[in-house]
């Protein structure tokens, strides 16, 4: 079947480093990747979506300089967190879409800023 | 672009009791739907998709309705028990976009 695995698992990192997450699709071939976060409380907010042979889509509150994302293959995907401050703490999912509709997520990355 | 109002944002139930989820969507083109299952700290279980062609969903446990008149999708927990205590996201796509989720909804089923 088709998995989607994302690591590390948890992490923390200090105000101001950079954090970077991982995206490994298994069992299908991942030509669309979205990236979303989960801040406390609140809802999953997109934050970009990466398609094969095309330019990496950011949303509106969320920047290339500040996540910067690779797609390089149809199993892989990764995005830094760079500079993190407080704000930038939450869950972070991967969503993999293969040749159909369906996204199929990974258990995400939690992100911690002391 | 697409928005998701979803209501209600909380909602206490009783075991044995029905509970009730709407969200809202703007974009007539939407036509894939989803509702999401969160436990405490863990990531989003996929409880049901939905097709615009199909209006009326059964899952175990649960029913999904589709109005695309009123561009409505609901979430009805029949029965529910203490493990259905969790926040539920409804979710919509165009279909080759990402999804926007709904804003929420955390359920708590007391015994």
């Amino acid at each position: 079947g088709a998995l989607v695995y994302q690591y590390p698992r948890r992490t923390i990192c200090k105000s101001g480093t950079s954090m970077r997450m991982e995206c490994q699709a298994v069992g299908f071939q991942a030509t669309s990747v979205a990236w979303y976060r989960q801040s406390p409380q609140k809802t999953f907010e997109l934050i970009a979506l990466s398609t094969v042979n095309s330019a990496i889509k950011y949303e509106q509150n969320f920047t290339q300089e500040k996540f910067p994302i690779s797609h390089p293959n149809l199993s892989f995907s990764s995005m830094t967190v760079l500079n993190a401050y407080l704000e930038d703490r939450g869950l972070y999912l991967c969503g993999a879409r293969g040749g159909g509709d369906e996204q199929y997520f990974g258990p995400g990355t939690r992100l911690t800023v002391l | 672009g697409e928005q998701v109002e979803q209501r209600p944002p909380h909602l206490s139930v009783r075991e044995g009791d029905s509970a009730v989820i709407i969200c809202t969507y703007t974009d007539p083109n939407s036509y894939y739907f989803f509702w999401y299952k969160q436990e405490p700290g863990a990531g989003l279980q996929l409880l049901m998709k939905v097709f615009s062609s199909t209006e009326i969903n059964e899952g175990q446990g649960f029913t999904v309705l589709l109005n695309k008149k009123d561009k409505q999708l609901s979430l009805n927990l029949t029965a529910a028990h203490p493990g259905d205590s969790a926040v539920y996201f409804c979710a919509v796509s165009e279909g080759g976009r990402a999804l926007i989720f709904g804003t929420g909804t955390t359920v708590s089923v007391s015994p």
